[in-house]
């Protein structure tokens, strides 16, 4: 079955510090993509960046970037220069290919401290 | 260009009570899904789309209809409200059901059950 897992349930980052929010997945499946979303305070699902399966390359978006090691099935987002507005809760998740569902983790709340 | 929008916000239900949780989306997506979110988790798949009179389960139907007579919209029904079913509730739509696919979500409506 397929998992997403995020062990980390709460970090602390120092504003404008870099922080890495961990997470791994298990899938028998070869292709497959991996979401990262942020969720505030106020509720609504902010995606962040995607990285597929066959992507050679870390994906990046800004202030975002994918740590993909697919041999660990790990998929950590990087955050740098953590500022105030980045306090959250951080979802992993990784889309079915047959379904097109998202399967979540459950979920990183990250505090930025000024 | 509205995205996804789900009406109502919120909603307070009494136990046994019925009611229907709306989804529209004007990005002509052929796939639709429906999320809870429990307090400090992650997403859970209720049911899904893949077109208009085409639906699926997700992971937690029990408790839930839904139906999909137009390729806009996709309403999610609650019959006999119990407390488990207090929830936020996610709509969310994709064009393909490709790895690659960004899924868009609506604001959510957060569903309290007593």
């Amino acid at each position: 079955a397929q998992k997403i897992t995020q062990t980390q349930p709460g970090m602390f980052v120092q504003e404008k510090e870099a922080v890495t929010l961990d997470c791994t997945y298990d899938t028998s499946d070869q292709s497959y993509g991996l979401f990262w979303y942020k969720q505030p305070s106020s509720g609504e699902m902010i995606f962040l960046i995607y990285q597929g399966s066959y992507d050679e390359q870390n994906a990046t978006e800004g202030r975002y970037s994918l740590n993909f090691q697919k041999a660990r099935k790990s998929a950590n987002l990087v955050i740098s220069a953590s500022q105030l507005g980045d306090s959250a809760m951080y979802f992993c998740a990784m889309r079915e290919v047959n379904t097109g569902k998202l399967i979540f983790g459950q979920g990183t709340t990250l505090q930025v401290k000024p | 260009n509205a995205g996804v929008t789900q009406t109502p916000k919120f909603r307070i239900l009494k136990i046994g009570q019925s009611m229907t949780l709306q989804c529209t989306q004007d990005m002509n997506h052929n796939y639709m899904y429906w999320y809870r979110q429990d307090p400090g988790m992650g997403l859970k798949l209720i049911y899904y789309s893949v077109g208009a009179g085409i639906t699926d389960k997700g992971e937690v139907p029990n408790g839930y209809n839904v139906s999909r007579s137009t390729t806009e919209d996709f309403p999610l029904r609650l019959e006999l409200a119990a407390p488990s079913q207090t929830s936020v509730y996610f709509c969310a739509s994709s064009y393909s059901r490709s790895t690659s696919d960004e899924q868009y979500f609506g604001p959510g409506t957060r569903l309290t059950v007593t």
